[in-house]
């Protein structure tokens, strides 16, 4: 089956440590994104990667890191500097056409993060 | 800088009823904009991608429009189902940068 898987589905972090949260597809995407999820908000944009071997800071990206080495994976690493990191976690990959254009973004079941 | 709104923020509306969920947003500049449903604890499912020169899309008993002019956008779901009760989603992709833009949802509960 084609799709996104992303793990663990939920996860325990004690003050000051770093966590990573793992994101695969098998769908051939060129884009990956990942996003957090608050109660009552919207999905807020965390880093994005275009191609392999590069990625983009989104809107709230302080406290987190990303890498991005094969096409497939595209790990997220909640750092200790992320003060607040309680929030559901959503890894979106999407096809990258020509000239940027936009397709659909297909995402993957979550990983809740907990602080202790 | 974009902002997008669903109103109301829970919905709850006996079998069978016709709905429509809303969506407004801020910019009309934009490249498209797209519906998505979400069960609770899940990820995020497509429903519908309506590109910025195109007014609806439709998908079995549902219907998206888009108004880019008035900044808003519905979704119809027809002959609701209890199966049909999640939370729904829409965004917008920039121009700019083709970044989505999301609104809060809607929590949809169809009583049977």
């Amino acid at each position: 089956d084609g799709g996104i898987t992303q793990s663990p589905k939920y996860l325990f972090r004690k003050e000051g440590q770093n966590v990573t949260l793992s994101c695969e597809q098998n769908l051939n995407h060129d884009a990956m994104y990942w996003y957090r999820q608050d109660p009552g908000q919207g999905l807020r944009l965390i880093y994005y990667s275009q191609i392999v071997n590069d990625f983009q800071k989104g809107d709230i990206a302080e406290g987190y890191s990303v890498s991005r080495e094969k096409k497939e994976s595209f790990p997220l690493t909640v750092t200790s500097a992320q003060k607040n990191p309680t929030a559901f976690y959503l890894c979106a990959s999407s096809i990258w056409g020509e000239r940027g254009r936009y397709n659909e973004q297909f995402f993957g079941p979550g990983t809740r993060l907990t602080v202790l | 800088k974009q902002e997008v709104t669903q109103i109301p923020a829970a919905l709850s509306v006996p079998e069978g009823e016709n709905l429509v969920l809303n969506c407004s947003f801020t910019d009309s500049a934009i490249y498209n904009l797209q519906w998505f449903r979400q069960d609770p604890g899940k990820g995020l499912t497509s429903l519908l991608l309506i590109q910025s020169s195109q007014r609806e899309q439709t998908s079995g008993r549902l219907n998206a429009s888009l108004d880019k002019s008035s900044g808003r956008s519905t979704l119809y779901i027809a002959a609701s189902q209890p199966g049909d009760s999640a939370t729904y989603l829409c965004a917008v992709a920039l121009n700019s940068n083709y970044q989505l833009i999301w609104g809060a949802g809607t929590k949809l509960i169809i009583k049977p």
